[in-house]
């Protein structure tokens, strides 16, 4: 089966840009998670979503961060403004429910 | 909140050596999840645990969950410089938490 899409792979932007980072899950997984990864960290939820539907989203920064997930499929991940902690990998996740999690290749996000 | 503490933060070892991490959780689990990443990868998932003192083997690997299921360990036999990368464990009571990880180098 296809594994999760992300794009873009890499990205640099200055502080106070604004950035947007998609995802397409595998087929049929109606949930879907974006992760922030930090150097040296495990993952950090920032938003859980259940077909189109925000399931948890208690650690996404919502003065500056915002997802949206239409029809149920693929999701986008926005940061406006962006500031020189967000530098890290923002991981898109995919799973059945209760099932194993099938991460995307990540965008790494570089703030300057 | 939920918390995952992982140990220890890194490991080294010789080719041949064999490799344990620990996870503990605040909270008991409905389950736990093993995770692998390598170097500049991406987790990629190893094994879930749902039971009460389950333990689960993948060839080198042994994977237990305690008996109060807030405690589960990852031990490799015999590590080989494949075996290099971040194993993170994530215990599951609603949403999915993971530990820090534990980075494993192997020298050959």
């Amino acid at each position: 089966e296809a594994g999760v899409a992300q794009s873009p792979r890499y990205k640099i932007i200055e502080k106070r840009q604004s950035v947007a980072f998609w995802c397409n899950p595998i087929s049929g997984h109606a949930t879907l998670y974006w992760y922030q990864q930090i150097l040296g960290q495990g993952p950090k939820l920032l938003i859980q979503f259940q077909n189109n539907g925000v399931v948890d989203d208690s650690q996404l920064p919502k003065d500056r961060f915002s997802a949206e997930r239409l029809k149920g499929v693929d999701s986008t991940l926005k940061i406006q403004p962006a500031k020189l902690e967000d530098s890290a990998v923002y991981l898109c996740a995919s799973s059945l429910e209760r099932g194993s999690y099938t991460f995307g290749s990540g965008t790494r996000l570089t703030v300057v | 909140g939920q918390q995952v503490m992982q140990i220890p933060q890194y490991q080294h070892v010789q080719e041949g050596e064999d490799f344990t991490t620990y996870c503990n959780s605040s909270t008991t689990l409905s389950n736990i999840q093993w995770y692998k990443q390598r170097p500049g990868g991406h987790p990629v998932f190893l094994i879930q645990l749902v039971k009460s003192g389950e333990v689960k083997k993948q060839k080198r690997l042994t994977f237990q969950f305690g008996e109060a299921k807030k405690n589960s360990s990852l031990h490799i036999t015999a590590t080989q410089t494949t075996d290099v990368g971040t194993y993170f464990c994530a215990g599951q009571y609603g949403k999915l938490t993971f530990g820090q990880g534990t980075i494993l180098t192997v020298h050959p």
